[in-house]
């Protein structure tokens, strides 16, 4: 079967640096997008890899181990605005998005 | 621009009743989709289209229809509502050429009772 896992909840203080996970098993890969959703929101679009390595866009940033199933997000600076769920999600091999349950991040002053 | 607009924002529907959720794009995109979203669950596609005139069942499409007339439309329909539909239903679409990002619209909140 298709999986996608995160953890469902994290805390981080203001100014902080966060590192939200993300382990995947699915048919095929043809990318994995990260999405942020603040509360009552829609999903907006913050990254995309395909390749191993390191994006970074500036304070966000998304790694890739295709060879590990692994990817992870790295937010610096936080902000309080910053409080939201982390969606990551996996394009298959029939490019359709699998969706892990999203990591919702606190952050504290 | 617009981007993608869903109609209703929020319903309260009573089981056995039918009802269409509306969805429309001003981008020209190729490709739009359907997905519910569950408190501990992560999105779940519903139906999708790649083009106009061709639609697609995704994980969970028992229960529900669409229908893609033209570019900009994709409506989504529940015959006859149950309780476990109560759900948001986020509307999305795409380019449509291979691994493109999605963009959702603002979501309608579902209850049935």
């Amino acid at each position: 079967g298709q999986n996608i896992d995160q953890p469902t909840e994290m805390t981080a203080t203001e100014g902080a640096i966060v590192q939200i996970n993300c382990t995947y098993q699915t048919s095929g890969f043809n990318g994995l997008f990260w999405y942020q959703q603040h509360a009552g929101e829609a999903p907006t679009f913050l990254s995309y890899n395909v390749l191993d390595g390191l994006e970074e866009k500036g304070r966000f940033s998304s790694f890739l181990s295709r060879s590990k199933g692994y990817s992870y997000l790295l937010l610096k600076e936080l902000q309080m605005k910053d409080s939201a769920s982390y969606l990551c999600a996996v394009m298959d091999s029939n490019y359709q998005l699998i969706w892990g349950a999203g990591t919702k991040l606190i952050i504290k002053p | 621009t617009a981007g993608i607009t869903q109609a209703p924002t929020s319903q309260i529907l009573a089981a056995g009743r039918s009802m269409t959720l509306r969805c429309t794009q001003d981008m020209r995109h190729n490709a739009m989709y359907w997905y519910r979203q569950d408190l501990g669950l992560g999105l779940r596609l519903i139906h999708y289209s790649n083009t106009a005139g061709t639609t697609g069942k995704g994980e969970v499409p028992d229960g529900y229809s669409v229908s893609r007339a033209n570019t900009d439309d994709f409506p989504l329909t529940l015959a006859s509502a149950v309780p476990s539909q109560t759900s948001v239903y986020f509307c999305a679409s795409s380019d449509g050429t291979g691994a493109d990002t999605q963009y959702f619209g603002p979501g309608t909140r579902l209850t049935v009772l």
